[in-house]
C-alpha cells in the first residue's frame, strides 16, 4: 500500500523558513517523480514543485521561485521542501504526492498534508 | 503563465450525467488529469491521461479530450460523487503546471 507521510508544518514569521519532508513507502521510491502540491484555505489547489525520479528534472510554480527548493533521497525514500522568505500568501495545507511517472507527468496518490501557518 | 478554464459549479439529480468541462489552449497535445477533492480529505485521481481509469474508480466515470477542451463525465451521478472536480495538466513547453480553478458538483 502507498503512503506518503508529511511533517514539518507549523507556525512561523513572515520571512522566516520551514522544511517539509515527506517519508514515502509502499512502492519503489526512486522510479517515481514526486510532487508538493498545496490548498490555501477557501482555494483551489496550486503545484508548487516537481522532481523527477533522478532529480535531474525539477520544477517550480512561478509564485515560489526562488525561494522554495525541492529535493529528495532516495536512500531514504524520502522528499523534502525547503521553503524560505515565507509570505502570507504560502500559507496552506501542503500535499506530498507520487508521480506515476519517472518524469513530471501527474499524480496518482496523494498524502495528507501537513499545515503551514504564516503569521506575526 | 498558463490556465485551465473550468466551470465553478455543475448540479444533476441523483442518476444524471453529470460533465465537467477544463479548457486550455495546450490540451490538444498536453495530457489531462482530473481530482476528486472532498472536505478533510486527500484528492483521489478518478482520470489520468484524458481518458484512462485508476483501478478502483467506479466506471461511471469515464474521460474525454477533444481540440482545446478535456472533459470528465460522470455516469449516473451519485450522492456520494458530490466533491470539488480539478483537471491538471502543463503548457507545451512543460514548465507550468497547473490545476484549473475547480468545479463544485452537487448532486440532490
Amino acid at each position: 500500500e502507498v503512503q506518503l507521510v508529511e511533517s514539518g508544518g507549523g507556525v512561523v514569521q513572515p520571512g522566516r523558513s520551514l522544511r517539509l519532508s515527506c517519508a514515502a513507502s509502499g512502492f519503489n521510491f526512486d522510479d517515481y517523480a514526486m510532487h508538493w502540491v498545496r490548498q490555501a484555505p477557501g482555494k483551489g489547489l496550486e503545484w508548487v514543485s516537481g522532481i523527477s525520479w533522478s532529480s535531474a528534472i525539477i520544477g517550480y510554480a512561478d509564485s515560489v521561485k526562488g525561494r522554495f527548493t525541492i529535493s529528495r533521497d532516495n536512500a531514504k525514500n524520502a522528499l523534502y521542501l525547503q521553503m524560505n522568505s515565507l509570505r502570507a500568501e504560502d500559507m496552506a495545507l501542503y500535499y506530498c504526492a507520487k508521480d506515476h511517472a519517472q518524469q513530471l507527468e501527474g499524480f496518482d496518490y496523494w498524502g495528507q498534508g501537513t499545515l503551514v501557518t504564516v503569521s506575526s | 503563465s498558463y490556465e485551465l478554464t473550468q466551470p465553478p459549479s455543475v448540479s444533476v439529480s441523483p442518476g444524471q450525467t453529470a460533465r465537467i468541462t477544463c479548457s486550455g489552449d495546450a490540451l490538444p497535445k498536453k495530457y489531462a488529469y482530473w481530482y476528486q477533492k472532498k472536505s478533510g480529505q486527500a484528492p483521489v485521481l478518478v482520470i489520468y491521461e484524458d481518458s484512462k481509469r485508476p483501478s478502483g474508480i467506479p466506471e461511471r466515470f469515464s474521460g474525454s479530450s477533444s481540440g482545446t477542451m478535456a472533459t470528465l463525465t460522470i455516469s449516473g451521478a451519485q450522492v456520494e460523487d458530490e466533491a470539488d472536480y480539478y483537471c491538471y495538466s502543463t503548457d507545451n513547453s512543460g514548465n507550468h503546471r497547473v490545476f484549473g480553478g475547480g468545479t463544485k458538483l452537487t448532486v440532490l
